[in-house]
């Protein structure tokens, strides 16, 4: 059965240091994607990354990474440099193409981080 | 281009009420859905529609109904209030229902508190 698990319900990180935010799934579907979403405390869901299950190398955008193992259906959020706008609850979420039928993902149950100064 | 809007912002019903969630979005989407977000729990889906006039449900679909009647709009209807409703509702959309790759972007969320 297609599920995301997040196994941290919260997080502390000083400023300007990396943090490792984990994230396992588990699908029997060959071809899948992964995303990040970050909420913050106004509540809206702002996408941060994309990984596909045939991706060669780990996923970047600026400060984030995803550290992608895909024997371990492991998907990592690590943010590089934390600030104290990163402070927000991360979701990892998942989408699978046998059960794509219009794009609908699975989230787990989210990792609150707080950074502190 | 506003992206995806929802209104109402806040809403407060007594039970057996019955309201619909507005949901539109500029950005000529084929993909629309609706999910809930409760307490300590991820997003889960309510219903989708992959295009007008095509609709389907979701995980948690009992107690909703949906209608897509143009690209742009896709309520959500409550059909007879109840406590468990009590949520956050996130509506979003995407360009192509077919790419496992396509980003879907979220509405600000309606805050709905059933009494």
């Amino acid at each position: 059965a297609q599920k995301i698990t997040q196994t941290q319900p919260g997080m502390f990180v000083q400023e300007k240091e990396a943090v490792t935010l984990d994230c396992t799934y588990d699908t029997s579907d060959p071809s899948y994607g992964l995303f990040w979403y970050k909420q913050p405390s106004s509540g809206e869901m702002i996408f941060l990354i994309y990984q596909g299950s045939y991706d060669q190398q780990n996923a970047t955008e600026g400060r984030y990474s995803l550290n992608f193992q895909k024997a371990r259906k492991s998907a990592n959020l690590v943010i590089s440099a934390s600030q104290l706008g990163d402070s927000a609850m991360y979701f990892c979420a998942m989408r699978e193409a046998f059960y794509n039928q219009g794009g609908k993902l699975i989230f787990g149950q989210g990792t609150e981080l707080s950074v502190k100064p | 281009n506003a992206g995806v809007t929802q209104t109402p912002k806040f809403q407060v019903l007594k039970t057996g009420q019955s309201m619909t969630l507005q949901c539109a979005q500029d950005m000529n989407h084929e993909y629309m859905s609706w999910y809930r977000q409760d307490p300590g729990m991820g997003l889960r889906l309510i219903h989708y529609s992959v295009g007008a006039g095509i609709t389907d449900q979701g995980e948690v679909p009992n107690g909703y109904n949906v209608s897509r009647s143009t690209t742009e709009d896709f309520p959500l209807r409550l059909l007879s209030a109840a406590p468990s409703q009590t949520s956050v509702y996130f509506c979003a959309s995407s360009g192509s229902a077919g790419l496992l790759q396509e980003t879907q972007y979220f509405g600000p969320g309606t805050r709905l508190l059933v009494l």
